[in-house]
């Protein structure tokens, strides 16, 4: 069974420059999970999603930050404009239902803010 | 609010058997689970309870208590691949908008 699919695996931007971040979760998962992480701490929900309904953004700088499901498959989650404090880990996941009790995650987009 | 408390790092020896702690704080709840992360990786999900008691999983075993709210991983027999992050996260339900979320991790370091 093929696992989460992110890319791009790596990225290093200027601040103020877009950035954009793409997500196959696990065939069949309905809830798909955008998680920030910045080094040494642990994951930060950014977004879950139910199929193509959002379930919480509330951790979601929706100032700079967005992100769609359009079709309840795929996912892109979007930065614009890049500041510094935005270099972290975004860890895409998914899993089969909402309870959240098995998650599966991706190996993750890095990202530099210069 | 929601919050998770563990400790930021704990050594051991190898071959010993470590326990990392986590307590919780949730508006609702429905199950405790353990991820593992080496440096570089992915998390990886360990074990879940929902129920109160022990669930064992080959060297690893994970102990809940709802009533103290509190959980915690047992390592046996370690190995130094064990060595990297251990994060335990609360799945709080529907009261709890179904978000799961994560404590800050417990970085183990297994010496020789």
């Amino acid at each position: 069974e093929a696992g989460v699919a992110q890319s791009p695996r790596y990225k290093i931007i200027e601040k103020r420059q877009s950035v954009a971040f793409w997500c196959n979760p696990i065939s069949g998962h309905a809830t798909l999970y955008w998680y920030q992480q910045i080094l040494g701490q642990g994951p930060k929900l950014l977004i879950q999603f139910q199929n193509n309904g959002v379930v919480d953004d509330s951790q979601l700088p929706k100032d700079r930050f967005s992100a769609e499901r359009l079709k309840g498959v795929d996912s892109t989650l979007k930065i614009q404009p890049a500041k510094l404090e935005d270099s972290a880990v975004y860890l895409c996941a998914s899993s089969q239902t909402a309870s959240g009790n098995t998650i599966y995650f991706g190996e993750g987009s890095w990202l530099t803010v210069v | 609010g929601q919050s998770l408390e563990q400790p930021s790092e704990v050594t051991a020896v190898e071959g010993a058997i470590v326990q990392i702690n986590c307590t919780y704080q949730t508006s609702g709840f429905y199950g405790l689970s353990w991820y593992q992360q080496h440096d570089g990786g992915a998390p990886t999900f360990l074990s879940y309870n929902a129920l109160d008691g022990l669930e064992e999983t080959g060297r690893f075993s994970s102990f809940l208590s709802r009533s103290d709210s509190y959980g915690y991983l047992l390592l046996q027999e370690l190995q130094m691949k064990d060595s990297a992050s251990y994060f335990c996260a609360v799945s709080p339900g529907n009261t709890g908008g179904f978000k799961t979320i994560f404590g800050a991790g417990t970085r183990l370091f297994v010496k020789a």
